[in-house]
């Protein structure tokens, strides 16, 4: 089973509905995060969410709401949604580790995204 | 300097052959790196960290220059399963402010 999980893998909607995006991951991370990929543009954040209390914007977050349901979940919402959020939108989760003296990195892992379309 | 910038591409090697990309950023507080490689309609995976001077994996070698502030990948035999597209992912923590940012992407293919 994958460890990170989106749903649906693909959506079409009108303009001015309201939608959500959900994500669960079973690797027992604390970070979370949401990213929109747009070709020619690359992958940006929209939100993410160090624990269950915390949410934070990231680069585009005009638009796009989110919850922190539990450590395991984390969802995006579209409140009207709007044709340029048509994209691929990409869930991640991350956990902190030593890489170097003194230095902390983090690898990122993705769910398999969901492809939203936007009439 | 834009935050982070790679070669556009794309590249389009035989079989084989060594191949190289290039990927520039801008904030010299930046301490560790990443290549992601990206097939076509997937999720990025991780590829290569590089924290140091480099890192080698293989037939992939990741290099940093901190000086310069740019880092490389280097994939040498090319296989036909290394097309992808590869992406340059420099994160940023400081005080409160979290940020990580990706490149464009550069598009590998490798051809019979």
């Amino acid at each position: 089973d994958a460890d990170v999980t989106q749903t649906p893998r693909n959506r079409i909607t009108k303009t001015g509905k309201r939608i959500m995006l959900e994500c669960s991951q079973t690797k027992g991370h604390d970070r979370m995060y949401w990213y929109r990929q747009d070709p020619g543009l690359g992958l940006r954040l929209i939100y993410y969410s160090f624990d269950v209390k915390d949410i934070n914007k990231g680069e585009i977050s005009d638009g796009y709401s989110v919850s922190r349901q539990a450590q395991a979940k984390f969802s995006l919402s579209l409140e009207s949604a709007i044709p340029n959020q048509t994209a691929l939108y990409f869930c991640a989760t991350s956990d902190p580790y030593p890489s170097e003296p003194g230095l902390t990195s983090e690898t990122q892992y993705f769910g398999p995204g969901t492809r939203l379309l936007v009439l | 300097r834009k935050e982070v910038e790679q070669d556009p591409g794309p590249f389009n090697v035989p079989e084989g052959a060594t191949v190289a990309f290039n990927c520039t950023y801008s904030n010299s507080a930046s301490q560790s790196f990443f290549w992601y490689r990206q097939d076509c309609r997937k999720e990025p995976k991780l590829l290569m960290s590089v924290y140091s001077s480099g890192n080698e994996d293989g037939r992939f070698t990741a290099q940093l220059n901190r000086a310069s502030q740019y880092i490389s990948l280097l994939i040498r035999d090319s296989k036909l399963s290394d097309s992808a597209t590869y992406l340059c992912v420099v994160p940023y923590s400081g005080g409160s402010n979290y940020k990580l940012t990706f490149g464009k992407g550069t598009l590998l293919t490798v051809n019979p």
